[in-house]
C-alpha cells in the first residue's frame, strides 16, 4: 500500500507555455502533499506544502504565481508551472503524507516528473 | 532552521565491503529520520524510517541508527554489492510531522 503516482513522468515544453503535473495518492487519502524540486546532482528542495481545500504554503524564494498548486481533493494535488523558462527545467517530485490515527505520520514519494523547457 | 549534512559526498568501495554513511542535523527536535535511495534519473526509494523515539531500524543488510542528542544518524550497509550503487539521501522530519529536510546525499559506487 501507500502508493503515490505522478503524471506525466516526463514532459518537454516550449518556453512561455504552461505545464501541469499531477500527484495522486492511489490507496490513501492525503490532506497534505508536498512538492519538491531537484536540480542535477543536487538534493531535494521543498517548494511548497499543498493543503486540501486551502491555499498552499510556499517556501521562501518560491514564486507562488509561477508555481500554481491546487489540492482540490484528498487524493490529487497539481503543480502548474506557468510561463515556463529553461531555468525551470528540473526534476519535480511530490510526496503525500499518510495520517493514521494513533500512528506516526509518514510521507510517501512519487516517482518524479522530468521537465525540460526548450 | 534545520540543516542536514551528509558525509562523505561520494564513496567508492570494492564489492563485499561493509560501509557506513553518515548524516548529521543541527536541530535535535525532530519527528523522524528517513534514509532513501535514489538511482540516476529516478525517484526516491524509502529504505528505513526511524521515529524520534527509536534508536535504530534494520532491514536486510541495512541498519540505521539515530542519536538525537548528538544530531547524528548512520546507515550501515553490510556486504555491499554492485546493485547497491546509488545516491543515498538522509531526510529529517520536523516536529510537526510535516516538512522533510534533505541532506545533499552520498553517491555510492560498489565496484565488482
Amino acid at each position: 500500500g501507500a502508493v503515490v503516482s505522478q503524471h506525466p513522468s516526463w514532459v518537454i515544453c516550449k518556453s512561455g507555455t504552461s505545464v501541469k503535473i499531477e500527484c495522486r495518492s492511489l490507496d490513501f487519502q492525503a490532506t497534505t502533499m508536498f512538492w519538491y524540486r531537484q536540480f542535477p546532482k543536487q538534493s531535494l528542495m521543498l517548494m511548497a506544502t499543498s493543503n486540501e481545500g486551502s491555499k498552499a504554503t510556499y517556501e521562501q524564494g518560491v514564486e507562488k504565481d509561477k508555481f500554481l498548486i491546487n489540492h482540490a481533493s484528498l487524493t490529487l494535488s497539481t503543480l502548474t508551472v506557468t510561463s515556463a523558462h529553461p531555468e525551470d527545467s528540473s526534476f519535480y517530485i511530490c510526496s503525500a503524507r499518510r495520517e493514521v490515527w494513533g500512528h506516526p505520520y509518514e510521507q510517501y514519494f512519487g516517482p518524479g516528473t522530468r521537465l525540460t523547457v526548450t | 532552521k534545520q540543516e542536514v549534512t551528509q558525509i562523505p559526498a561520494a564513496l567508492s568501495v570494492p564489492e563485499g565491503e561493509n560501509l557506513v554513511l553518515n548524516c548529521s542535523f543541527t536541530d535535535s527536535a525532530i519527528y523522524n529520520l528517513q534514509w532513501f535511495r535514489q538511482d540516476p534519473g529516478k525517484g526516491l526509494t524509502s529504505l528505513l524510517l526511524i521515529q524520534s523515539s527509536q534508536r535504530e531500524q534494520t532491514s536486510g543488510r541495512l541498519n540505521a541508527s539515530l542519536d538525537k542528542s548528538s544530531g547524528r544518524s548512520t546507515l550501515y550497509i553490510a556486504a555491499s554489492q554492485p546493485g547497491d550503487s546509488a545516491t543515498y539521501l538522509c531526510a529529517v522530519g520536523g516536529t510537526s510531522g510535516s516538512r522533510l529536510t534533505f541532506g545533499e546525499g552520498t553517491q555510492l559506487t560498489v565496484n565488482p
